[in-house]
């Protein structure tokens, strides 16, 4: 079957660096997606990965490799607005997302 | 920036009646779809749709049906609602032609069935 599988929730301090990990399990694949939901809105994009390797973006980094089924989310500087829900979303061989529960980020000061 | 707008954010409905959820995007985008998210357990695909009149089953569409008349709009029907359909509904839109397009996401509509 398919799955992705996250932590349920991490904690972090403000200014520090959190990394986030994925694994995934899909019928193919065809890239891996991280989003951010803060609480009572909707999922934002942050990163696409389908190459191995690492993607750099500002603050977040995201990293993928294929041939482990594995990605992550990595944070830097953490600011207290990092506070939120971050989903892992892997695609398949028919281009559906294939989501995670996600990992609820907490951030103390 | 896209816009995805869902018409409701709190819905509360009784057992037994029929539902309209509404999902607008501005941005001409080809590609729409209907997810439920619940606790503990990763979003989920109901319904999805690649072009006007056209839709396809995702992985859970059982008491759900979904309308696309028109380019920006998607809507989830809810037959007969029961309690088991409480849930947060989110809408998401994509480009069309490249499948890895990214999606943007409504703020979502939760829905309390009683």
């Amino acid at each position: 079957g398919q799955n992705i599988d996250q932590p349920t929730e991490m904690t972090a301090t403000e200014g520090a660096i959190v990394q986030i990990n994925c694994t995934y399990q899909t019928s193919g694949f065809n890239g891996l997606f991280w989003y951010q939901q803060h609480a009572g809105e909707a999922p934002t994009f942050l990163s696409y990965n389908v190459l191995d390797g690492l993607e750099e973006k500002g603050r977040f980094s995201s990293f993928l490799s294929r041939s482990k089924g594995y990605s992550y989310l990595l944070l830097k500087e953490l600011q207290m607005k990092d506070s939120a829900s971050y989903l892992c979303a892997a695609m398949d061989s028919n281009y559906q997302l294939i989501w995670g529960a996600g990992t609820k980020l907490i951030i103390k000061p | 920036d896209v816009k995805v707008t869902q018409s409701s954010r709190y819905l509360v409905k009784r057992t037994g009646e029929k539902v309209f959820l509404e999902c607008v995007q501005d941005m001409d985008h080809e590609n729409m779809f209907w997810y439920r998210q619940d606790p503990g357990l990763g979003l989920r695909l109901i319904y999805f749709s690649y072009d006007v009149k056209m839709k396809e089953k995702g992985d859970i569409p059982e008491g759900y049906s979904v309308s696309r008349e028109k380019k920006e709009r998607f809507s989830l029907i809810l037959e007969s609602a029961s309690t088991n359909q409480t849930s947060m509904y989110l809408c998401a839109s994509s480009l069309g032609g490249e499948l890895t397009n990214i999606q943007y996401f409504g703020a979502g509509t939760r829905l309390s069935v009683l």
